[in-house]
């Protein structure tokens, strides 16, 4: 039974590019939620979809957006990259809204 | 804010108990309290969650003191693969969802 998972594994880009990252959640899983975490923190919520809705939303501007297919996968987008998006980027499902949440091994993203 | 406070790091002797403590003086009474644990760059690994009563399961154990402000993970025989940040978190309720609020964890250090 495959876990969380997320592609790709590391990504570069410069600064004002866009870019996508992508996440498959555990079978049978219908909700997803994604996590930024920088360097020595602890992970920040970004936002959580389900029933292909964005439910719930952190403390991120508008550039950070996503969005989540019929089979429950999910992409996140962010636009105008700045050097401090630089990150390790976790995605996480659950079974349903409010359950236990199984993470992804990360996308990390550098901008240069 | 869902705030927790555990200690910045800790040490355990390779065999021995882990005990590691978190204060939730804030949480609800609905919410539960988890742990997971990330070993360097990897996701954030599920241990063990609970509302009310003990918990156990292969991974470790979870105390919830009667009052509810504070839990102890117990790993009851420390590898060097427990090496890792723990992380002691409470749901954010919100309407139909809710957020995991990270902190920066512990560091715990399984020394041979």
């Amino acid at each position: 039974d495959a876990g969380v998972t997320q592609s790709p594994t590391h990504l570069i880009k410069t600064r004002g590019q866009q870019v996508t990252l992508r996440c498959s959640p555990k079978s049978g899983h219908d909700t997803v939620s994604w996590y930024q975490q920088a360097l020595g923190q602890g992970p920040q919520f970004i936002f959580q979809y389900y029933e292909e809705e964005e439910r719930q939303r952190g403390n991120f501007p508008d550039r950070f957006s996503g969005h989540q297919f019929p089979n429950y996968s999910s992409e996140l987008n962010v636009n105008a990259l700045l050097l401090g998006d630089s990150a390790l980027y976790l995605c996480a499902s659950s079974l349903t809204l409010r359950d236990t949440e199984f993470f992804g091994p990360g996308t990390r993203l550098t901008v240069l | 804010d869902a705030k927790t406070t555990q200690p910045t790091s800790m040490d355990c002797a390779e065999g021995r108990a882990a005990n590691l403590p978190c204060n939730h003086s804030t949480i609800s009474g609905n919410e539960y309290v988890y742990w997971y644990r990330q070993i360097h760059s990897q996701g954030p690994q599920y241990i063990i969650h609970g509302l009310k009563n003990n918990e156990t399961n292969e991974m470790a154990s979870l105390i919830i003191t009667e009052d509810r402000k504070s839990s102890t993970l117990i790993l009851p025989h420390a590898t060097l693969r427990d090496t890792a940040v723990y992380y002691c978190i409470f749901s954010a309720s919100g309407a139909g969802s809710y957020q995991l609020t990270f902190g920066k964890g512990t560091k715990l250090s399984v020394i041979p």
